[in-house]
């Protein structure tokens, strides 16, 4: 089945403790992305990809990092997290671009104490 | 700043009727679509129209597109209730790589 895969999909953690949210898709697209939802923002994108070892700023990339070490997989690194990034986080894939068709995973509701 | 601003914010229907929902938008774009998000999961890619088509239908999905208005409608014909969903409109604006989403229209189709 084709599909994006995010984990975990719920994560409670502390002010500054490192943690990595894991997505992985099974279509052998090109482009892969990060959004965050936010209640009244809608979803704001924190980074994208073209393709394998070529990674981009989005909208809202401040305190997060990314990898794209093979092509299935796209984890989102939070290395000191705050408050402020607790939301809810969705990875999507696509074949066509970043901003065409997106193929999204169940998401991820991260919460920062 | 908001892109696509969706229009009503919920809407509450019997089943069987139909549900339109427009969205705004104020820059150029490439294509505007629709997803659909269940409560709290990953958004479904409905629909996409390209800048150059002004209708499109998916089943028992129409969109329009009026690029001279920046806006666009997505009307769901025939509801039912497995159609209970937040509705996002999302544009792909000239020049960007991500979509810009509104921040949804929730409908709640009763049986």
């Amino acid at each position: 089945e084709a599909q994006v895969t995010q984990n975990p999909r719920y994560l409670i953690t502390v002010t500054g403790k490192k943690l990595t949210v894991t997505c992985s898709q099974n279509m052998n697209h090109e482009y892969m992305s990060w959004y965050r939802q936010d209640p009244g923002l809608g979803l704001r994108q924190i980074y994208y990809s073209m393709n394998v070892e070529v990674t981009d700023k989005g909208d809202v990339p401040e305190g997060y990092k990314v990898s794209r070490k093979e092509k299935r997989n796209f984890p989102l690194i939070l290395e000191s997290p705050s408050p402020n990034q607790t939301s809810l986080y969705f990875c999507a894939s696509s074949s066509r671009d970043t901003n065409e068709k997106l193929f999204f995973g169940s998401g991820t509701q991260l919460s920062v104490l | 700043s908001q892109q696509g601003e969706e229009d009503p914010q919920a809407l509450s229907i019997q089943e069987g009727e139909n549900a339109t929902m427009n969205c705004s938008y104020k820059t150029s774009i490439n294509n505007l679509q629709w997803y659909r998000q269940n409560s709290g999961r990953g958004l479904v890619h409905l629909i996409l129209i390209r800048s150059n088509e002004r209708e499109k239908h998916s089943g028992r999905l129409r969109v329009t597109l009026d690029t001279s208005k920046k806006s666009s409608s997505l009307l769901i014909t025939a509801s039912r209730a497995a159609d209970t969903a937040s509705y996002f409109c999302a544009t792909a604006d000239t020049g960007r790589r991500a979509l810009t989403f509104g921040s949804g229209t929730r409908l709640q189709v009763q049986p």
